[in-house]
């Protein structure tokens, strides 16, 4: 089964700090995304990464800088906090699990980070 | 643009069906999927489709119609531990292969 960590399950911050949340995962997956859920909004992309060293902006990056130094590691970075970034960060890896039981690249998802930033 | 809709939230009853319905219209399609997410949990995969007609799997179905920009996942014999959150997503090769979400649909199940 493809395992996805993510660093911390809750987390307070205060208003200007640097944030580092981390993402691991264990299926040699090369794509690996990151996610913000807000309700009503749903999950909105932040950044994703398809290699090593590589990064592109997704949909919402403003505030958010990424690092993708190995393969199974995918870190989120806000340079400096804001009350507006108070959200659940879910990451996730893109790739197939097991033979047979999809035919195309599935998301598999972390147990995600709820980051309040007071 | 992309735009990916479902209804906000269904209540159905112990034992019933629930359908739940995601109509799209994105720049590209090459796939839709549905998740399960419960309360403050991780997304879970539950269903692929990339052709039109139904996939069965179980208690759940989901359908696909790419010329009405249509879905819907079916869940039957509902049970209990069915509350939650169910998330359908489009994949668009337009848009870089990446995956859209709609907003997702909270189930309730009553006894």
């Amino acid at each position: 089964d493809v395992k996805v960590t993510q660093s911390s399950r809750y987390l307070v911050k205060r208003t200007g700090e640097k944030v580092f949340l981390e993402c691991v995962q264990d299926m040699d997956h090369e794509n690996m995304f990151w996610y913000r859920q807000d309700p009503g909004l749903g999950l909105r992309l932040i950044y994703f990464s398809y290699d090593v060293k590589m990064k592109e902006k997704g949909d919402i990056p403003e505030g958010y800088s990424v690092s993708r130094e190995k393969k199974e590691r995918f870190s989120l970075i806000l340079e400096s906090a804001s009350t507006n970034q108070t959200s659940m960060y879910l990451c996730a890896s893109e790739g197939r699990s097991s033979p047979g039981q999809v035919n195309t690249d599935t998301q598999y998802f972390g147990p995600g980070t709820r980051l309040t930033v007071l | 643009g992309q735009n990916i809709d479902q209804p906000t939230e269904m209540t159905a009853t112990e034992g019933a069906i629930v359908q739940i319905n995601c109509t799209y219209q994105t720049s590209g399609f090459n796939g839709l999927f549905w998740y399960q997410q419960h309360a403050g949990e991780a997304p879970t995969f539950l269903s692929y489709n990339v052709l039109d007609g139904l996939e069965e799997k179980g208690r759940f179905s989901s359908f696909l119609s790419r010329s009405k920009g249509y879905s819907y996942l079916l869940l039957k014999e509902l049970q209990m531990k069915d509350s939650a959150s169910y998330l359908c997503a489009v994949r668009d090769p337009v848009a870089g292969n990446k995956l859209t979400f709609g907003g997702g649909t909270r189930v309730l199940v009553k006894p």
